[in-house]
């Protein structure tokens, strides 16, 4: 079954530094890559995602991700990070094997200081 | 604008209670979901929906019922039998089952 790692679960960092954030997953066949982000007391909304194509994702906010079929990672980078970063991120993977059910991992608090 | 609504925003229930969280969306999307959300443990699918008038169970489908009579709606109840009801609850919806997920705001459930 698909598992999803995302292998920091807290990472500070101050403003204007640049940032990665980790993800993981166990299946490479046929998967779609999602990253999404959570401010307090908030839904989820969609940051990016790699459905084919391009192996480097642009999303907003300047964020952007590389899908690395190899390693099985879809890293999420910043440049330069802002305060208003500050929030959860949630890397999520859906793939055939598992009937397209979308598995999120359990994501990374991003904590950006002054 | 479209996007996907839930109800109320904070939820207050004794034990022994059941109680229903609204989830309404007018993206037109076929499939939607009911997460549950605790500290440090990501997010967890409860129930999820492909079409209407049938669903499926999560991963920690225990304690819940829902219900898929229109399209827009899928209600999640909590009943007596859910034995920690305590959490952030999340409903989402999909055009498709593999894409991108919108989600709405987020009931906090607490129980006195």
């Amino acid at each position: 079954a698909q598992s999803v790692t995302q292998l920091d679960s807290q990472v500070p960092v101050f403003e204007e530094a640049p940032v990665e954030l980790r993800c993981n997953y166990s299946s490479s066949v046929s998967v779609y890559l999602f990253w999404y982000v959570q401010y307090p007391n908030q839904g989820l909304q969609l940051l990016l995602k790699y459905l084919s194509g391009s192996t480097l994702v642009k999303g907003i906010n300047g964020f952007e991700a590389e899908f690395n079929k190899s390693q099985t990672s879809f890293h999420l980078r910043k440049p330069s990070v802002h305060i208003s970063d500050t929030a959860e991120y949630f890397c999520a993977v859906s793939d055939r094997n598992g009937g397209f059910k979308t598995i999120f991992g359990a994501g990374t608090r991003l904590f950006v200081k002054a | 604008d479209g996007g996907i609504t839930q109800s109320p925003k904070y939820l207050f229930r004794k034990e022994g209670q059941n109680v229903t969280l609204s989830c309404e969306q007018n993206l037109n999307h076929d499939a939607m979901y009911w997460y549950r959300q605790d500290p440090g443990q990501g997010l967890r699918l409860i129930y999820y929906s492909q079409i209407v008038n049938d669903f499926q169970k999560g991963d920690i489908a225990e304690g819940y019922s829902v219900s898929r009579e229109k399209k827009e709606s899928f209600p999640l109840t909590v009943t007596s039998a859910q034995k920690n009801p305590t959490a952030f609850y999340l409903c989402a919806s999909s055009m498709r089952e593999w894409d991108e997920q919108f989600f709405g705001p987020g009931t906090r459930l607490t129980v006195l």
